[in-house]
């Protein structure tokens, strides 16, 4: 069965600082990974994908994340956060077969201070 | 474009009542999935829809939860009777895709928070 870690329950950074968000998965085949942002009171928004190909990926608000899979892992990057980042991030994996049902991990949530 | 909508936001019930929520998906989204979001924890499918057929519903806790998509476009989640566990936020997400082009890249609505006392 397929699942997601996120170890990190609660990051506080700086604003201006740069961030790392880890997400560990376990997956049969090749995976499909996703980066999610949860803003309070709103729906999930996705941040990036992967499916295949390049393992760097860009997405939306300036955020990066690289696929390992040597590592199993697909974290997610910022060079300099702002304050409007501050939010839930989850990482989700699903298969590469069709109709997809994403699995996601418990989140992590992200404090800027001034 | 008019993003997933879903009502209501709020609602307390206490347990054994029963409760529906409704979603309206982007016009012409074929694939539309419930997910369950207990506080602290990341979403969990309950069911997934293509067009008006259940795709998945293996994590529909099928003795009070039940879910309808009759004419293939808006939906229905309904909870008889509730339990305490059953507190949280549901979201409704869809997406254009469908069969083996749906790769996951989910629209999701801002989600119906119930708390069941």
């Amino acid at each position: 069965a397929q699942s997601v870690t996120q170890p990190d329950i609660h990051i506080t950074v700086s604003e201006g600082a740069s961030l790392e968000l880890r997400c560990n998965y376990s997956y049969g085949a090749t995976p499909y990974l996703f980066w999610y942002v949860q803003s309070p009171g709103q729906g999930l928004q996705l941040l990036l994908k992967y499916f295949s190909g390049d393992t760097l990926v860009q997405g939306i608000k300036g955020f990066e994340a690289e696929f390992k899979r040597s590592q199993s892992s697909f974290n997610l990057r910022k060079p300099s956060v702002h304050w409007s980042d501050a939010a839930e991030y989850f990482c989700a994996v699903g298969g590469n077969f069709g109709n997809e049902k994403l699995t996601f991990g418990t989140g992590t949530r992200l404090t800027i201070i001034p | 474009e008019a993003g997933v909508a879903q009502s209501p936001r709020y609602k307390i019930i206490e347990k054994r009542q029963s409760v529906a929520f409704w979603c309206n998906p982007i016009s012409g989204h074929a694939t539309l999935y419930w997910y369950q979001q207990i506080l602290g924890q990341g979403p969990k499918l309950l069911i997934q829809f293509q067009n008006n057929g259940v795709v998945d519903d293996s994590q529909l806790p099928k003795d009070r939860f039940s879910a309808e998509r009759l004419k293939g476009v808006d939906s229905t989640l309904k909870i008889q009777p509730a339990k305490l566990e059953d507190s949280a936020v549901y979201l409704c997400a869809s997406t254009n895709k469908a069969g083996r082009w749906n790769t996951g890249e989910l629209f999701f609505g801002e989600g119906s928070r119930l708390t069941v006392l």
